[in-house]
């Protein structure tokens, strides 16, 4: 099984629904990873979470991490064409001090206008 | 360029034979890091360099594997006598430091005959 569970594997919206993607780690979480692909690009960072109950914004994606769940949600809210593409959670599951990352197997978003 | 660069993006190879793929970091980024991404395993780390030095070379799949960076800056990863599950895309990361940001190229796709 993997450590780091993501569901759901794929979603489908309609532009301006809201939406949540889910990520929960079966071992302790030391640091969790938002990042953003599109097809054949790159990763894009989202955003970071390291303590419990935190929680961030960016433009109209929010995230948190209910640490004693050892999970994490990413919530969009009015979704837009433009946030298609495969959501992956990252996370440092060994309390390294630099990138080294198990992710999720990621999150296919799909919005229809 | 602004971004962390990898060459080639494709490299179409036949079974046996070796390969080099080529990653440029952003200047200034001490940090940098390979990833495999695949359609079975996912997003999997591989090495992770510090300047020169690999501290933590234990995603490397094989000793077919080889990476080496040289100059603080470009890093080749290297793999011999390619398999065909070797197949996938490569994609190196950089980072200044820790700061939970890893900037990825875009990759370099693998096929293996």
């Amino acid at each position: 099984s993997q450590e780091l569970e993501q569901s759901p594997q794929s979603l489908i919206v309609q532009e301006g629904k809201n939406l949540t993607i889910n990520c929960t780690s079966s071992k302790t979480l030391y640091g969790l990873y938002w990042y953003k692909q599109k097809y054949g690009e790159g990763l894009i960072f989202l955003m970071m979470l390291q303590k419990g109950g935190e929680e961030k914004s960016h433009e109209k994606i929010t995230a948190k991490l209910d640490e004693k769940k050892q999970q994490s949600s990413l919530h969009i809210t009015a979704s837009q064409p433009s946030h298609a593409g495969i959501y992956l959670c990252g996370a440092d599951l060994g309390g390294t001090s630099y990138g080294k990352l198990t992710f999720g197997q990621g999150t296919i978003l799909t919005v229809h206008p | 360029g602004a971004g962390v660069s990898q060459s080639p993006s494709n490299k179409v190879t036949e079974k046996g034979k070796d390969v080099e793929l080529r990653c440029d970091p952003i200047s200034g980024h001490t940090a940098l890091y390979w990833y495999r991404q695949s359609l079975g395993q996912g997003l999997e780390f591989l090495i992770y360099f510090q300047g020169n030095s690999a501290p933590d070379k234990s995603g490397l799949p094989s000793d077919r594997f080889s990476a080496e960076r040289t100059g603080g800056s470009v890093s080749t990863l290297t793999i011999q006598r390619t398999q065909q599950e070797d197949s996938a895309v490569y994609l190196c990361a950089s980072s200044p430091g820790w700061t939970g940001e890893l900037f990825f190229g875009e990759g370099s796709r693998l096929t293996v005959l």
